[in-house]
């Protein structure tokens, strides 16, 4: 039972342009959620977070969005970069809880 | 730098002799996790420990155990691997499991089974 889903294993970008990656969640009871960005050989390093009173952070390039009626959020990465090809996980947690569940990763290309 | 630091970065052991990956953090956070990520899949939460107490996800397998002898060192041993425990293990620290925060991995142990 998948509760965190990002359904799109891979994108592809041009340098430049906007990055749009995207989760979905089940669990009504999540109220924060993070991404977090993980180049080969190592491990996931965080990148932002939102939590559930909020629809949107933004930290430089990056801004998520939280739509909580849809249980979506999204990430934005304006404008994308050549270091940005990465794997991204969107994770969520819920209140008091001791772990944040994981999607299954979406796999960003950024091209020339 | 403070970090977590995971030993050994690649391990290939034989079918059903014990291993133990190790995990160590300069940050002095009260919580390590450890997950197990397999291929092109989510990270999935094997166990962890605030302080001193133990917590499993309840669908660990039995074959999977943890130590934590100190704030600083936790360890993953695998009694009896199987070819389906080849994966890739990571640990993760955070100061706590109240707040919401976000967790700081290490860059995992690949476990090739044999």
């Amino acid at each position: 039972d998948q509760q965190v889903k990002q359904n799109s294993p891979s994108l592809s970008v041009q340098e430049g342009r906007i990055s749009i990656l995207n989760c979905d969640y089940t669990n009504s009871m999540f109220d924060y959620f993070l991404w977090y960005k993980k180049y080969p050989a190592e491990g996931p390093t965080f990148l932002i977070s939102i939590s559930s009173i909020k629809d949107k952070n933004e930290d430089g390039r990056f801004t998520v969005f939280l739509n909580k009626s849809a249980k979506h959020l999204s990430l934005h990465i304006v404008p994308s970069q050549p270091g940005d090809s990465a794997v991204y996980f969107c994770a969520a947690s819920a209140v008091r809880a001791s772990k944040i569940i994981f999607g299954s990763g979406t796999r960003l290309s950024i091209r020339p | 730098d403070a970090m977590v630091i995971q030993n050994p970065r690649y391990q290939v052991t034989q079918f059903g002799k014990p291993v133990t990956l190790s995990c160590s953090q300069t940050l002095n956070h009260n919580v390590m996790y450890w997950y197990q990520q397999k291929s092109s899949q989510a990270p999935k939460l094997l166990f962890h420990y605030y302080d001193k107490d133990f917590n499993n996800e309840a669908d660990t397998p039995d074959n999977f155990q943890s130590r934590r002898p100190n704030t600083s060192f936790c360890f993953l041993d695998i009694r009896s691997p199987g070819l389906g425990d080849t994966a890739m293990y990571l640990c993760a620290t955070s100061w706590s499991v109240s707040e919401n925060q976000p967790q700081h991995f290490g860059d995992g142990t690949r476990l090739s089974i044999l």
